[in-house]
């Protein structure tokens, strides 16, 4: 069990445009579920806190007006990166732990986003 | 931001040998867990080790902790070709989820 799974896998979008990233929890219910970033052979940064019903925490530095982030079930967190740059391509990972406070994250496959 | 360092940050090593990756911490920890990422992949969750744990085995997995040295060691012993990927510690902080990622090692296992 703890299957995370990510839709898109990879997407190429043009600047300006919105780009909307599904995770879903697939066998189990998710009360918190974080959003990270990935660069190319670095590590992950996180990006954002979702609990289910309430606004994401958001990390200094990222712009909550840019990467929105709703999670409307205990299955399912959405982030959508608003008028992409291509500056905003990366690598995006979300992770969802089973109980509120489970030191362990469950992470999606990841999506690949290239704004050109 | 990120506390934890790894070393090295790329290692190769002929396949049957042992491979260990290092990880350094700044911050009081509650937990501390290891993560493999293959190329462009997840992250597949490894190993947790407490705070009031010194060693702990998985398998072909031995990861220690040293809480007054900030360190934390990952050992794969008789590696295979299929280990290699990236390895990352993480760390948590009492009553906080928030995981805190080193900068990861690269894992080369050469058959």
């Amino acid at each position: 069990g703890a299957v995370v799974s990510q839709h898109p896998s990879r997407v190429i979008c043009k600047s300006g445009t919105s780009v909307k990233i599904e995770c879903r929890s697939l066998d189990f219910q998710a009360t918190t579920m974080f959003w990270y970033r990935q660069f190319p052979k670095k590590s992950l940064m996180l990006m954002a806190t979702s609990n289910e019903g309430s606004k994401a925490t958001y990390e200094q530095g990222v712009e909550k007006d840019k990467f929105l982030i709703n999670h409307a079930s205990l299955t399912l967190s959405t982030l959508t990166v608003t008028s992409a740059h291509p500056e905003d391509s990366s690598f995006y990972i979300c992770s969802a732990t089973r109980t509120s406070g489970s030191q362990t994250q469950y992470f999606g496959p990841g999506t690949r986003l290239l704004v050109l | 931001s990120q506390q934890g360092e790894e070393d090295p940050q790329a290692l190769s090593i002929q396949e049957g040998e042992n491979a260990t990756m290092n990880c350094s911490y700044k911050t009081s920890i509650n937990n501390l867990q290891w993560y493999r990422q293959n190329s462009g992949r997840g992250l597949v969750h490894l190993i947790l080790i407490r705070s009031n744990e010194r060693e702990k085995h998985s398998g072909r997995l031995r990861v220690t902790l040293d809480t007054s040295k900030k360190s934390s060691s990952l050992l794969i012993t008789a590696s295979r070709a299929a280990d290699t990927a990236s390895y990352f510690c993480a760390t948590d902080a009492e009553g906080n989820e928030k995981l805190t990622f080193g900068t990861g090692t690269r894992l080369t296992i050469i058959p």
